[in-house]
């Protein structure tokens, strides 16, 4: 079965700093992962997908993930942290076009002043 | 482009009535939904695909009777909360998968909050 782990509950950085968010998961076949933002009381938005090719993905917002297969991780980074990045990002793993997805437990990232 | 909304936001229910939850596709059609539950600080969990025109595939340990769920139209999926009770509150958020894109990529609404006193 498929499983996602977020190893990290919370994280802080300070505003400007980077940022790398771990995600590790586990699934037999090539997988499709994805990576959501979610803000207080929202619905989820897509930061960026992988499903083949460059194992360096650009997403929005200045994200980029790079998927390493020998290491089953798919962490999330950006350079440069800003205040509006403050949300909750969750790590995810589908089996496939338009199937179900598997989520990770997400993580809180809280960004200082 | 790729909006799904829910209807409605919010809403507080009394125990033993049943609340209907909406989920549309606005600009595409969607095949396929999903309904998902979040409990306050957890993650997401899959609750059950729902597939236009045929029945809802619900995950382990999901009360079909409970959480009825209607795929009508190509736009449209519904999830009834029947005989609501305390612990059925949750946020529950509806994806799409929109058919037009690399690995129909879901797209979710922005949640309804479910409160059964």
């Amino acid at each position: 079965a498929q499983s996602v782990t977020q190893p990290d509950i919370h994280i802080t950085v300070s505003e400007g700093a980077s940022l790398e968010l771990r995600c590790n998961y586990s699934y037999g076949a090539t997988p499709y992962l994805f990576w959501y933002v979610q803000s207080p009381g929202q619905g989820l938005q897509l930061l960026l997908k992988y499903f083949s090719g460059d194992t360096l993905v650009q997403g929005i917002k200045g994200f980029e993930a790079e998927f390493k297969r020998s290491q089953s991780s798919f962490n999330l980074r950006k350079p440069s942290v800003h205040w509006s990045d403050a949300a909750e990002y969750f790590c995810a793993v589908g089996e496939g076009y338009g199937n179900k997805l598997v989520f990770g437990a997400g993580t809180i990232l809280r960004v200082k002043s | 482009g790729a909006v799904v909304s829910q209807h409605p936001s919010r809403v507080i229910c009394k125990s033993g009535t049943s609340v209907k939850i909406e989920c549309r596709s606005l600009d595409f059609q969607a095949t396929t939904m999903f309904w998902y539950r979040q409990f306050p600080k957890q993650s997401l969990m899959l609750m059950a695909t729902s597939n236009e025109g045929s029945k809802a595939t619900y995950e382990q340990g999901v009360e079909k009777d409970k959480f009825l769920i209607n795929h009508a139209s190509l736009t449209l999926s519904t999830l009834t909360v029947t005989s609501a009770h305390p612990e059925d509150s949750s946020f529950y958020i509806c994806s799409a998968a929109h058919p037009g894109t690399s690995g129909h990529e879901q797209y979710f609404g922005p949640g309804t909050r479910l409160t059964v006193t």
